[in-house]
């Protein structure tokens, strides 16, 4: 079955860090670029990163740059996010997204989405 | 970055009921545009891509048109499950963005 699950979510103080998981299954993780979109609670959807499939080519919103890092390791078929000095409007919920690029616009857009992980940042 | 605004931003519908809603670009976007759909509590999912394909698995009463800074998504006869919030979203210039939902209710 094709498959993602996050996880590595929780509350977590302001200025703090976290690191999420995205394990994958049921396709081939390394062909495929994947992303990191948000969800903070009772809004709408922000894209926050997105990393080729290779790892060699990274991309942030202009609202984390600087402060989460987006990671893959295609031997464990695993994505990541590490979020660094973490902010009370970072609270959301993450979703994992696998994309399709389109070479015309080299712009994307997400065919498969995991559940999501809730990260809340409070003291 | 191009802003995208969608029109309702909720609306009440019977089952039933053909149902469209509408997403207007910034500034143009050919047809670089993808629609979603949330149930709450779940993750979003793909109904249609390039403005009117329709991804693998969707049925067919839903339905994309529309091409440069208007687009509709119409749903030609509303089900139980379709009750949801619908977001578009532009992939015609970075960064991709969405826009802010569509919420529709029963009736």
């Amino acid at each position: 079955e094709v498959q993602l699950l996050e996880s590595g979510g929780g509350l977590v103080q302001p200025g703090g860090s976290l690191r999420l998981s995205c394990a994958a299954s049921g396709f081939t993780f390394s062909s495929y670029a994947m992303s990191w979109v948000r969800q903070a609670p009772g809004k709408g959807l922000e894209w926050v990163s997105a990393i080729s499939g290779s790892g060699g080519s990274t991309y942030y919103a202009d609202s984390v740059k600087g402060r989460f890092t987006i990671s893959r390791d295609n031997s464990k078929n695993t994505l990541y996010l590490q979020m660094n000095s973490l902010r009370a409007e970072d609270t959301a919920v993450y979703y994992c997204a696998k994309l399709v690029v389109v070479a015309a616009t080299d712009g994307w857009y997400f065919d498969l989405w995991g559940r999501g992980t809730l990260v809340t940042v409070s003291s | 970055a191009i802003q995208l605004t969608q029109s309702p931003s909720s609306l009440s519908a019977s089952v039933g009921d053909r149902v469209t809603i509408t997403c207007r670009a910034s500034q143009g976007i050919s047809s670089a545009l993808a629609w979603y759909q949330q149930k709450p509590g779940k993750a979003p999912k793909l109904l249609i891509y390039d403005a009117s394909s329709l991804e693998s698995g969707v049925p067919s009463r839903f339905s994309g048109s529309g091409s440069g800074t208007d687009f509709t998504l119409t749903i030609s006869s509303l089900q139980p499950e379709d009750f949801a919030t619908y977001y578009c979203q532009q992939f015609n210039s970075y960064p991709q963005t969405f826009g802010q939902g569509t919420k529709v209710e029963i009736k």
